[in-house]
């Protein structure tokens, strides 16, 4: 069973760069079978999916966010993370990194979530 | 972008009533097209993917039709437990989008 568990600062200055790492167990993080994801959600609206990465390093970015967005990985700590610069309040959310079957067409859902951490943006 | 439209936004029922949820594509995305179930404080949850297929261990009472842009999450018998936010999402193209949720209340 696949456990992934969101972690960093939950308070970030406006302009500065949110950063937030996704830790995964179980087994299948480098096999190759995965897309490994970020979503966030602010509070009271909806789901915003921001980009993803495979183990290979490839990514795939929203790109309403991409001149500030840098996914990574890093296969030795079973760990991916997000790094967003010159953030403002808008960027305020719950964000939650997800694990994205890989089958080689367009199905693919987000079938395992972290639990979410607040991020809130304020001086 | 992909937009994706669902409804209703909001929707009141009881225990026992059918439910029936709604999301529309800007353009046919054939079938990729993903339900999640989401609940106060807690993350979304995957009950059906590829329009009609039933994630494991989501109850039968779940269901899911649709192809091209129309698609629809069904309900059969609605329990206590399913009163929460449902989400629908597209992956036929990047950036992936989701529905702006639909929250099913007691009535």
């Amino acid at each position: 069973q696949v456990q992934l568990q969101e972690s960093g600062p939950g308070l970030v200055k406006p302009s500065e760069t949110l950063s937030l790492t996704c830790t995964v167990s179980g087994d299948s993080f480098s096999s190759g079978n995965y897309y490994w994801s970020w979503i966030r959600q602010p509070a009271g609206k909806g789901l915003e999916w921001i980009g993803r990465i495979f183990t290979s390093g490839s990514t795939n970015y929203n790109p309403s966010l991409s001149s500030r967005l840098t996914i990574s990985v890093d296969t030795s700590k079973n760990q991916f993370s997000l790094k967003l610069s010159s953030v403002t309040a808008a960027d305020t959310a719950v964000y939650y990194c997800a694990r994205e079957p890989f089958r080689g067409s367009h199905l693919s859902e987000s079938d395992s979530w972290g639990q979410g951490t607040l991020v809130t943006v304020s001086s | 972008d992909i937009q994706v439209t669902q409804s209703p936004s909001s929707l009141s029922a009881s225990v026992g009533d059918r439910v029936t949820i709604t999301c529309r594509a800007s353009r046919n995305i054939i079938k990729y097209l993903h339900w999640y179930q989401q609940k106060p404080g807690k993350a979304p949850k995957l009950l059906i993917y590829g329009a009609s297929s039933l994630q494991s261990a989501v109850p039968s009472r779940f269901s899911g039709s649709g192809s091209g842009t129309d698609f629809t999450l069904t309900i059969s018998s609605l329990q206590s437990e399913d009163f929460a936010t449902y989400y629908c999402q597209q992956t036929y193209s990047v950036p992936y989008t989701f529905g702006q949720g639909t929250n099913l209340e007691v009535e």
